[in-house]
């Protein structure tokens, strides 16, 4: 029971340089999120995916890309990276589209430094 | 602007003890309440969810509590263990959106 499962855990990058998060789950969840969770501040969300085939802005999105690739997989995209993406990203997922009430089941993170 | 401030930010407590988190949010419109455990280079792992209806749930030795009215919440730890070092994070859930809490990290000493 892998759950969600991102890829890689740490990565350190150059400011300009491109990356791409990886996150795919085996629950055969309808819903797909990307979070980042800064020192100081509540989790906030990137992006989400309702359903496979559409993608939302969260609170934060700006300097990020998503793909939903299929229904396990939704990846994130950093196409120029800058020192105040610095932070750490979880992939969740949750059963139903995000409504308020659903429960999400979290990745372990990926530290992701720029310097 | 939606809000979850939780206190302490920190507590440290000994093995064996009880101790009680406190979460005040302002969300709208508001539908439910949850608490997730967050161990150290983990991701969040869902305690409870309560809807505004409800006023308390249990999980084990986790007990949330709820008041809608005065839009506060208490997570209630009973006979702490080491394991329970974490930071507690709460989470108020609106229509089609959450709002995260900074979390209280606790540490329990033998």
């Amino acid at each position: 029971n892998a759950g969600v499962t991102q890829t890689p855990k740490f990565q350190v990058l150059k400011t300009g340089q491109s990356m791409t998060l990886q996150c795919a789950q085996d629950m055969n969840h309808n819903s797909m999120y990307w979070y980042r969770q800064d020192p100081g501040m509540g989790l906030r969300l990137i992006y989400y995916s309702a359903s496979e085939g559409t993608t939302d802005k969260g609170e934060v999105p700006n300097g990020y890309n998503v793909s939903r690739l299929n229904k396990r997989e939704f990846s994130l995209r950093l196409e120029s990276a800058a020192p105040s993406q610095t932070s750490v990203y979880f992939c969740a997922s949750s059963a139903y589209p995000g409504q308020g009430n659903e429960k999400l089941f979290f990745g372990s993170g990926t530290q992701l430094s720029v310097l | 602007k939606n809000q979850v401030e939780q206190s302490p930010q920190s507590l440290i407590i000994l093995e064996g003890k009880n101790c009680t988190l406190q979460c005040n949010y302002t969300v709208s419109p508001f539908s439910n309440l949850r608490w997730y455990k967050q161990d150290t280079g983990r991701g969040p792992v869902s305690l409870t969810i309560m809807t505004f209806s409800e006023n308390t749930k249990s999980n084990g030795r986790y007990t949330a509590t709820l008041d809608a009215d005065t839009k506060q919440s208490s997570l209630h730890i009973t006979a702490s263990q080491l394991s329970d070092s974490a930071s507690y994070i709460c989470v108020a859930g609106g229509y089609q959106k959450v709002t995260f809490g900074t979390g209280t990290k606790l540490q329990v000493i033998p």
